[in-house]
């Protein structure tokens, strides 16, 4: 979708396990995020950057980790403190330019054990 | 219709008749707007976008109207077909590069 792609689709974590969730992108973007989205609800920021080596939390970072040590890639780790991790989630990448819309991957579907 | 904040799940319209879905976003100072459509299972899609100097944008099929007095986005499809039923979400941003979403319209075109 868009030149970004996530991995894997579909996840299965087992209680206590750290999981992490692949997001890649060659659009040459600068900013990447991610977002967690629940049934019948929008989306919510969990974490994002606007460059390489440097990431900020949104509203819902506590029990997420991520890393950015290439521009293409913006992992998130799902650890064992997020005690609600059953969502969809979406990594997104934009220019980072004034007004540049976001480009969404397909998703990955995580689900507890 | 749509808010960042509250929820109206269903839109269902007959198939070549108008959809109009709309939005009530809460930030003032936003300045750029995006509606996505989103398919089950799938990432959302860029529709169109409006910035808060416009109040009405065109593209092929669809129009966003922006109503910065009242803080009202709204998204029409023209001639909706089946391929149109999807989640559509409205997506401000008030500052930065950061967005927040609207908690999406599912829409139902019935053939």
């Amino acid at each position: 979708d868009g030149g970004i792609t996530q991995s894997p689709k579909y996840l299965f974590r087992k209680e206590g396990q750290n999981v992490t969730l692949s997001c890649e992108q060659n659009l040459n973007h600068d900013a990447m995020y991610w977002y967690r989205q629940d049934p019948g609800q929008g989306l919510r920021l969990i974490y994002y950057s606007q460059i390489v080596n440097d990431f900020q939390k949104g509203d819902i970072a506590e029990g997420y980790s991520v890393s950015r040590e290439k521009k293409e890639s913006f992992p998130l780790t799902v650890t064992s403190a997020q005690k609600n991790p059953t969502a969809f989630y979406l990594c997104a990448s934009s220019s980072g330019e004034v007004n540049e819309k976001l480009f969404f991957g397909s998703g990955t579907q995580l689900s507890v054990l | 219709g749509e808010s960042v904040g509250l929820h109206l799940p269903t839109l269902s319209v007959q198939e070549g008749d108008n959809s109009i879905i709309n939005c009530a976003y809460s930030n003032s100072a936003s300045d750029y707007f995006i509606w996505y459509k989103q398919e089950s299972g799938k990432g959302p899609q860029f529709i169109i976008d409006i910035r808060s100097n416009m109040d009405k944008r065109q593209g092929q099929r669809v129009t966003v109207l922006l109503n910065k007095t009242v803080k009202h986005l709204s998204l029409q499809i023209a001639a909706t077909q089946p391929g149109d039923s999807a989640v559509y979400f409205c997506a401000e941003r008030p500052t930065g590069n950061q967005f927040y979403f609207g908690t999406g319209t599912s829409l139902t075109v019935i053939p």
